[in-house]
């Protein structure tokens, strides 16, 4: 079982949806949990950290089941510049993050 | 303005030979990384340093090379050894790698491409 996995997609969703991304990883001991955007042929930027009781900022809302050992991205009201290739990334502390190969968004005016 | 450069943003070399691609960031982070993405694909990391004269094999270390001579700079050789060189090369930092990882944040990174 591969690390860190993610739906590479793609997610075709009009202007104004609700789209949500899931991640799951496999380390157990995982402690720090991210989210990061990559636009086409850019380098990725962070978007936001998961916390364990989840956090908002603004449209995006990122959550942690440490339970079923996943995290997932909710984008509420999308917009036309969401469009993106979203990467989770993952690590137990003491070593670099592990990134999923990431989920692509595409929103359709 | 801090953060991280990469240099340069193309470069093309023959096959055989060797390339050093630069890495320099100014945030005063203690951690430097280096991945590597091809297309359609996630993160792959190469090396990395968790501080001055010492670095660490990733998961497709073989055909590259680092030194961390100071803590500013991270440098990448990609040896004429690397069997398919041919992709997208980004550097990154964080604070440290004690304890709860810091953000990782990237350099524009740069594109290499073997003819």
């Amino acid at each position: 079982r591969k690390e860190v996995e993610q739906d590479p997609g793609p997610f075709n969703v009009p202007e104004g949806a609700t789209v949500a991304f899931n991640c799951t990883y496999s380390n157990s001991a995982s402690q720090s949990f991210f989210w990061y955007r990559q636009d086409c042929r850019k380098e990725p930027k962070l978007l936001m950290s998961v916390y364990s009781s989840g956090n908002e900022d603004g449209r995006f809302t990122a959550q942690l089941n440490r339970a079923s050992q996943y995290i997932s991205l909710l984008i509420r009201d999308s917009k036309l510049s969401d469009s993106a290739t979203y990467l989770c990334a993952v690590t137990p502390g003491n070593t670099p993050l592990v990134f999923g190969k990431g989920t692509r968004l595409s929103v359709i005016a | 303005d801090g953060g991280i450069t990469q240099s340069p943003k193309y470069l093309f070399r023959k096959e055989g030979q060797n390339v050093t691609l630069s890495c320099e960031q100014n945030l005063n982070h203690d951690a430097m990384y280096w991945y590597r993405q091809d297309p359609g694909q996630g993160l792959r990391l190469i090396y990395y340093s968790q501080i001055v004269n010492d670095f660490q094999k990733g998961d497709i270390a073989e055909g590259y090379s680092v030194s961390r001579e100071k803590k500013e700079s991270f440098p990448l050789t990609v040896t004429s050894a690397q069997k398919n060189p041919t992709a997208f090369y980004l550097c990154a930092s964080s604070s440290s790698l004690a304890g709860v990882v810091d953000t990782q944040y990237f350099g524009p990174g740069t594109r290499l491409t073997v003819l």
